[in-house]
């Protein structure tokens, strides 16, 4: 099945600091990648969606300048949280979107737990 | 406005019964109803999924029951297992803009 792998699985930083989390889709290629955040016993929020080659699509309310995303190359898309401070400790997930007997769908990477002190 | 109601919150079975989750729908948008299981700590990982002219799918002990005009779906898991305990997510897949918009999740506990 499709994999999308994350780096790291856990980060701990200290405030002010940048953190920065890779997602990788590692045997399809993915023009689009999403980004979500995810608190305690709570659902996905989706934060923006990576674009390969362009800028990506932040959500209502999602700082573009605090979540920094870069898309390089089909298989990997990045997200840097710039200045992170102890309210932006939550588990980051990215997932990617690919057709599986010509229906497309979300596969997930394992996310990411950060952890601001 | 939340486009994918799931109920419940929480759902509490014995081993060997009958799990069952109800999600509903307002955006006609979606063409696609997938079901995602997440593991603590882990990301939500795809356990079923459904079109919308279809009216029931079923893979081993898991089973959707879409109705389309009631714009409801649920999931149903048969001879539930402690190792099923997960929070379980409904979603709508808009295959136009690539992407799901989740329920808010049911925790699922079976217990022994």
């Amino acid at each position: 099945g499709a994999v999308v792998s994350q780096h790291p699985s856990w980060v701990i930083c200290k405030s002010g600091t940048s953190v920065k989390i890779e997602c990788r889709s590692l045997d399809f290629q993915a023009t689009t990648m999403f980004w979500y955040r995810q608190f305690p016993k709570q659902s996905l929020m989706l934060m923006a969606t990576s674009n390969e080659g362009s800028k990506a699509t932040y959500e209502q309310g999602v700082e573009k300048d605090k979540f920094l995303i870069n898309h390089a190359s089909l298989t990997l898309s990045t997200l840097t949280v710039t200045s992170a401070h102890p309210e932006d400790s939550s588990f980051y997930i990215c997932s990617a979107p690919l057709a599986v007997r010509y229906q497309e769908t979300q596969y997930f990477g394992p996310g990411t737990r950060l952890l601001v002190l | 406005q939340q486009q994918v109601k799931q109920s419940p919150q929480s759902l509490i079975v014995q081993k060997g019964g009958i799990s069952i989750i109800n999600c509903a729908y307002e955006n006609t948008a979606f063409d696609y109803f997938p079901w995602y299981q997440q593991f603590p700590g882990k990301g939500p990982a795809l356990l079923i999924a459904i079109r919308p002219d279809v009216s029931e799918k079923k893979e081993g002990r898991f089973t959707i029951s879409f109705n389309k005009s009631a714009k409801q779906f649920s999931l149903h898991i048969m001879d539930s297992q402690p190792g099923d305990s997960a929070t379980y997510f409904c979603a709508g897949f808009n295959t136009n803009a690539g992407k799901s918009t989740f329920g808010d999740g049911t925790t699922l506990t079976v217990k022994p």
